[in-house]
């Protein structure tokens, strides 16, 4: 079936650094990939989104980009600041699947002030 | 807040029991989505429901099952517990906006077996 890798597991960084985590999906045919901020104890949040037909979408201090011939899609986070330490999933789903979505394990990032 | 509400926030039950956990959409969102969140198995996608029938199926087990009524809440069951049973169970809506369709998670149900 579908898998999504995501790496590192963990991650530290310090405050005002960029942060970069790295996801390879396994099925061609997806084509929507969501990003999912979650704190501890609380709901995955959307934090942005691409979709295949886009390489790279932007929005302030968070920007993904797709490689859909490597089928890998990474999550750049520049200028971090504490409030930015949760645990990230990357995730992906075909079209008209677009809530079925299948995620990677997470990546726990700290940033240190 | 995402607007999706998830009843009740914790449950804790013993082994061989059955549980109920209970989700309301956003307003106008016709497509309720479950997802259980483990330390081992991650974040999965369990099963859809669109406007009152099952839409996709992923890793639901066959003591889990799910119902969405004609108001649009949903009800996930779960019975014959097990410790490994124990997770956060989370319900999502979503919009769509343009081809993408955008998933909204509940506050989540934390379930522990004892």
């Amino acid at each position: 079936g579908e898998n999504v890798e995501q790496h590192p597991s963990t991650l530290s960084v310090q405050e005002g650094d960029s942060a970069v985590i790295k996801c390879t999906y396994s099925d061609s045919a997806s084509n929507y990939f969501p990003w999912y901020k979650q704190e501890l104890g609380k709901r995955p949040q959307l934090i942005i989104d691409i979709r295949s037909n886009v390489g790279e979408k932007k929005d302030q201090r968070i920007a993904v980009t797709l490689n859909k011939t490597a089928k890998h899609f990474s999550l750049h986070i520049t200028e971090t600041q504490p409030e930015d330490s949760a645990v990230y999933f990357c995730a992906a789903s075909k079209y008209n699947q677009g809530g079925k979505l299948i995620f990677g394990q997470g990546t726990e990032l700290s940033v240190k002030p | 807040d995402s607007g999706v509400t998830q009843t009740p926030k914790h449950l804790i039950t013993a082994t061989g029991q059955r549980v109920t956990l209970r989700c309301s959409p956003r307003s106008g969102d016709l497509s309720v989505y479950w997802y259980q969140q483990s330390l081992d198995q991650g974040l999965q996608f369990l099963i859809q429901y669109y406007n009152g029938e099952e839409r996709a199926k992923g890793n639901i087990l066959e003591r889990f099952s799910a119902q969405q009524f004609p108001d649009l809440h949903s009800e996930l069951n779960l019975s014959s517990l097990e410790l490994g049973d124990s997770a956060l169970y989370f319900c999502a809506s979503s919009i769509r906006q343009g081809r993408d369709e955008k998933l909204f998670f509940g506050s989540g149900t934390q379930l522990s077996v004892l």
